[in-house]
């Protein structure tokens, strides 16, 4: 049972378009955090969201934390070919405080 | 960044034999991880420990084992490896748990 469900698995849109990846789950969480991996690198924290209903902005990156704290979205403006990257969900369950889960992930490709 | 360094970075060894990677970190944090990214399953935790020799089992654990016997080297031992653990490894490090992770650049194997 994969309790982090990312949707889409992939997508590729032309620069300049908009988009907006998921990432659910049937579980509260005390905290979501998204990451984004580059080809042949680690994969590196972009944002953290604790509070539900919070929205946090990253430049053209929106991030916001269902209020229930069992889901998140990744809104990207005017995507840009330097978006591509592979973009994680990652969670804290709440009472479990000794590690996170991973969602599967969304490859994002952004044609030129 | 982090100091996160993962040894050896490429490795390719045969059916049976044992490998060790080892993982370094110069950031005196507390929990360090071992995961497994494949295809289609995403980031899977296979151990992680939460001080000097105290680890515990993550999701896909069998097969392997680890040690920390210092803060800074965590160690991750294949005894008699199988082209089942043709993957690519990744160590990371956490402050608490749940706060943000640190990768390693990843360690990419191959068992033939």
């Amino acid at each position: 049972t994969q309790l982090l469900e990312q949707s889409p698995q992939f997508l590729s849109i032309q620069e300049g378009e908009n988009l907006t990846v998921y990432c659910n789950s049937s579980s509260v969480f005390s905290s979501l955090q998204w990451y984004r991996q580059e080809p042949g690198e680690g994969p590196v924290l972009l944002v953290t969201v604790v509070t539900g209903g919070e929205v946090k902005k990253l430049k053209r990156l929106t991030f916001q934390f269902g209020d229930a704290r069992k889901d998140s979205s990744l809104h990207i403006t005017a995507a840009q070919p330097g978006d591509t990257g592979l973009y994680l969900c990652a969670g804290a369950r709440m009472n479990r405080d000794d590690k996170i889960i991973f969602g599967k992930g969304t490859r994002l490709h952004i044609l030129p | 960044d982090a100091g996160i360094t993962q040894s050896p970075r490429h490795k390719v060894t045969e059916t049976g034999t044992p490998v060790t990677l080892r993982c370094h970190q110069t950031e005196n944090h507390r929990y360090m991880y071992w995961y497994r990214q494949d295809p289609g399953h995403g980031l899977r935790l296979i151990h992680y420990s939460y001080g000097v020799k105290d680890t515990d089992k993550g999701e896909v654990s069998d097969g392997y084992s680890v040690s920390r016997s210092k803060t800074e080297d965590f160690l991750l031992t294949l005894e008699s490896a199988t082209s089942s653990q043709t993957s690519v490894y990744f160590c990371a490090i956490s402050l608490n748990g749940v706060d943000e992770q640190f990768f390693g650049p990843g360690t990419r194997l191959t068992v033939l």
